[in-house]
């Protein structure tokens, strides 16, 4: 696997479920980044890890909790989510996330996410 | 608050007619701006990063360029397979646009 892999790459769920998905970096990158998009509107940051440490946490509610292992893996674990948390999710990361630039992020394919 | 706006929203080409895409941003100590590239159904591909006011990157019919409030991406010559969604995005909170949709036809 080269660059940067997420599954699973669709999901349906209910409002009382728990699920998580799971990203990987094959890039030997540092810096770990959770995104959200939803239809029509702009890329909106969600949280940041950096050398595994959470450096940013932009506002999200509880119900998304995200995970960082090492610095190859990051997790978005979710739970009691509501239908506008349906969106695609979409993983990245970059070299070094400490530096103010953030540095060029490569991003995963997405997951696209369906809560009913 | 930074702001990055991305116009037009949505442009309609014909093949080998060229056109600009434009990037706004209003952040204090700019330190880079990142052009990506996003098809349907998938994530944001990487393009171009530029740092400084008058830098131009090029990548085949693609031409990026900075000045201090906004930056261009230049389409010379399109092709049907440019057509894709175009981003803009400013550290350090990787603040992006909304993109322009292009769509190229034969």
């Amino acid at each position: 696997e080269t660059g940067v892999t997420q599954t699973p790459r669709h999901l349906v769920m209910g409002m009382t479920n728990k699920k998580s998905l799971k990203c990987e970096q094959h890039l030997g990158h540092n810096a770990m980044y959770w995104y959200k998009q939803s239809a029509k509107k702009p890329l909106e940051l969600m949280f940041v890890y950096n050398f595994k440490e959470q450096t940013e946490n932009n506002s999200v509610p509880s119900r998304f909790s995200p995970e960082c292992p090492n610095s190859s893996h990051l997790f978005l674990h979710l739970h009691t989510l509501q239908p506008e948390d349906s969106a695609l999710y979409l993983c990245a990361s970059s070299q070094d996330g400490a530096s103010g630039t953030g540095g060029t992020q490569y991003f995963g394919p997405g997951t696209r996410l369906l809560v009913l | 608050e930074d702001q990055v706006t991305q116009s037009p929203e949505a442009l309609r080409l014909q093949e080998g007619e060229s056109s600009s895409l434009n990037c706004s941003y209003t952040v204090s100590g700019l330190r880079g701006l990142f052009w990506y590239r996003q098809d349907p159904g998938k994530g944001p591909e990487f393009l171009f990063t530029l740092y400084s006011a008058g830098e131009e990157k090029e990548k085949e019919r693609l031409k990026a360029t900075l000045t201090k409030k906004e930056s261009f991406l230049h389409i010379t010559a399109p092709k049907p397979e440019d057509s894709a969604t175009y981003l803009c995005a400013v550290p350090p909170d990787m603040r992006f646009g909304a993109g322009t949709r292009l769509t190229v036809k034969p």
